[in-house]
């Protein structure tokens, strides 16, 4: 079974500019989340979606950021435009059980992105 | 005061040695407990649940006290292959929540 796999797995930007991250979960796994570690900083989560909705964005730090999942596969966490603190390691993580009944989450490799 | 804090660390042991991870949590809410390892600049896996009754996998024992809300992480007979970060993680709803993670050196 192949795992959660995120693209790209850099991203040098400059502030301003907008970048998307996306990220795949693993086939059958209806819950997507994305999370956040910045350099010094725990990892952090943004938000939780089950198929294509939006269950929890209480994380998402403003409104520079949309996370969206068209069709309830793939993932996509655009930041526009982005700022000098937006740089970290951005996580991808999938689960397959239903909210509400705990399940192991399992994380992809990251996009580490710089903003300069 | 920070959701899940850890000890600050590193801790550096030799092979063999038997080292102790501590975790506390503020979320008296928190549901589910787990033992996260991170190596270097790859993604966190889960390690191991922590139960309220203990439990063991291996060389590694988790026990939980929601009284104390405190967690613990045992490693027995350490091995070089267990360096890393290990990361304390409550859930709270479907969120994890993290801490910032304890650094393990193991040296022959």
């Amino acid at each position: 079974e192949a795992g959660v796999t995120q693209f790209p797995s850099h991203s040098v930007i400059e502030k301003g500019q907008t970048v998307t991250l996306r990220c795949d979960p693993i086939s059958g796994h209806d819950n997507l989340y994305w999370y956040r570690r910045v350099m010094g900083k725990e990892i952090k989560f943004l938000l939780h979606f089950v198929k294509e909705s939006k269950q929890d964005e209480s994380g998402m730090p403003n409104n520079r950021f949309l996370a969206e999942r068209t069709g309830g596969t793939y993932s996509t966490l655009k930041v526009q435009p982005a700022e000098l603190e937006d740089s970290g390691v951005y996580f991808c993580a999938s689960s397959r059980r239903p909210q509400g009944v705990t399940d192991t989450q399992y994380f992809g490799p990251g996009t580490r992105l710089t903003v300069l | 005061r920070k959701e899940v804090e850890q000890d600050p660390g590193p801790f550096n042991v030799p092979e063999g040695a038997t080292v102790a991870f501590n975790c506390t949590y503020s979320n008296s809410a928190s549901q589910s407990f787990f033992w996260y390892r991170q190596d270097c600049r790859k993604e966190p896996k889960l390690l191991m649940s922590v139960y309220s009754s203990g439990n063991e996998d291996g060389r590694f024992t988790a026990q939980l006290n929601r009284a104390s809300q405190y967690i613990s992480l045992l490693i027995r007979d350490s091995k070089l292959s267990d360096s890393a970060t290990y990361l304390c993680v409550v859930q709270a709803g479907t969120a994890l929540i993290f801490g910032k993670g304890t650094t393990l050196s193991v040296s022959s």
